[in-house]
């Protein structure tokens, strides 16, 4: 167990509906992290949270509207998404952003857009 | 964008064999090497953070060693056994963020 824990673990939704997937850590970090790996790539980080402010957005889609109420809980709410968003989703934190902090990451949510 | 590169892709061990991997990298600007593990069904989970030339790092049957001026990072794993079957994450710092390589998938045979 990583204290980082993700719900749902497997999501299948419509290109019409809007979901959110949910993660929260038990570990007292103040950065937290949302990746996406698709099949035979690298992960590849979408947004970034430092004390609850966002830091980072690397050119997502609009489709995805991140959510971070509080240091613990991180939100990724989904919307008229595409098939080729189906992936795996991964949620990390850390202590605080920076070069040398080791994430600690989420089981994940496999998603599969139809 | 970060090139990781991590070969090979995938491999087979057979119980008891001693296997290692590489992760390659540009050398110019180099900050920190992360290794991570990563079981099907289960969350990664860090193995070391590297930071210095020469640097050597070992966490029970597993060690890194880190070559900055060239470039890579050697992970070994001795005496394999079936629980080391993952894949093993490379993540190099660039621009305060994490490029991860596809990762080095290890399938242990009893």
């Amino acid at each position: 167990e990583t204290g980082v824990t993700q719900t749902p673990r497997h999501l299948v939704m419509g290109m019409t509906n809007k979901k959110s997937l949910k993660c929260e850590q038990h570990l007292g970090h103040n950065a937290m992290y949302w990746y996406k790996q698709s099949a035979k790539k690298p992960l590849e980080l979408m947004f970034v949270y430092n004390f609850k402010e966002q830091t980072e957005n690397n050119s997502v889609p609009s489709r995805f509207s991140p959510e971070c109420p509080n240091s613990s809980h991180l939100f990724l709410h989904l919307h008229t998404l595409q098939p080729e968003d189906s992936a795996l989703y991964l949620c990390a934190s850390s202590r605080r952003t920076g070069w040398g902090e080791t994430q600690y990451f989420g089981p994940g949510t496999r998603l599969l857009v139809l | 964008i970060l090139n990781v590169e991590q070969s090979p892709q995938s491999l087979h061990v057979q119980e008891g064999d001693s296997t290692n991997f590489t992760c390659s990298f540009p050398s110019s600007n180099f900050y920190a090497l992360h290794w991570y593990r990563w079981e099907t069904a289960k969350s990664p989970e860090a193995l070391f953070v590297m930071t210095l030339n020469g640097d050597e790092k070992k966490k029970g049957r597993i060690s890194a060693t880190l070559n900055t001026k060239e470039g890579y990072s050697y992970l070994y794993i001795k005496g394999s056994q079936p629980e080391d079957s993952a894949t093993y994450l490379c993540a190099l710092v660039e621009n305060n963020r994490l490029a991860f390589g596809k990762g080095n998938q290890v399938v242990v045979i009893p």
